[in-house]
């Protein structure tokens, strides 16, 4: 199906775990985002990237790494997770980074 | 620093009951202004984009209006499948095409 897809849409881990959320889009779009969306907080951004083999950091990055060897996918990695991670993330595209289309979001909880 | 506040956090209308939403807000130098509907266990959906103060746009029943220091979205006649929670952002003109800073949103519910 065509658009942004994210996997897993939800997941348990424990601290201290590595962990890896997958995201996929079919538009070709160059820009791809990465948020973290908390109560009481807008949407975060954690890393952008402008195309392929070009990333950089967003407001909030420690904790994360990101990698984009494809233009289609744009994985986000907690290296070693923490409680304060336990949030929804949203994985965004566009081929104009004035306006950003959204995937359906990964439901993370570290206990 | 860039900042959004939305009010009110919550809104309960009957249907047909029109009202606004206001998005105040303080940036360096506006690019651009969006507006995003977001159902609860979903990412957000675009609705506008609005890029200088007298601009509208209308989408079915939601219309976006903007001046230099706050938006409205205007819903007329509402459904209740407009019950969604109704996020503003502000993408400044400095500071990268990244820079865009979310409100925290709008919590709209339509009653029957």
């Amino acid at each position: 199906d065509a658009g942004i897809t994210q996997s897993p849409r939800y997941k348990i881990t424990e601290t201290g775990r590595q962990v890896t959320l997958m995201c996929h889009q079919t538009w070709s779009h160059s820009y791809m985002f990465w948020y973290r969306q908390d109560l009481g907080h807008g949407l975060r951004l954690i890393y952008y990237s402008a195309a392929a083999d070009i990333t950089d950091k967003g407001e909030v990055p420690d904790g994360y790494v990101v990698s984009r060897s494809k233009t289609e996918n744009f994985p986000l990695t907690l290296e070693s997770a923490t409680r304060s991670q336990t949030s929804v993330y949203f994985c965004a595209s566009t081929s104009n980074p004035e306006t950003q289309y959204f995937g359906p979001g990964t439901r993370l909880l570290v206990l | 620093e860039d900042q959004v506040t939305q009010s009110p956090e919550a809104l309960r209308l009957q249907e047909g009951e029109s009202s606004s939403l206001n998005c105040s807000y303080t940036v360096s130098g506006l690019r651009g202004l969006f507006w995003y509907r977001q159902d609860p266990g979903k990412g957000p959906e675009f609705l506008f984009t609005l890029y200088s103060a007298g601009e509208e746009k209308e989408k079915e029943r939601l219309k976006a209006t903007l001046t230099k220091k706050e938006s409205f979205l205007h819903i007329t006649a509402p459904k209740p499948e407009d019950s969604a929670t109704y996020l503003c952002a502000v993408q400044a003109r400095s500071g990268g095409y990244q820079k865009v800073t979310f409100g925290i949103g709008t919590k709209l519910q339509v009653i029957p």
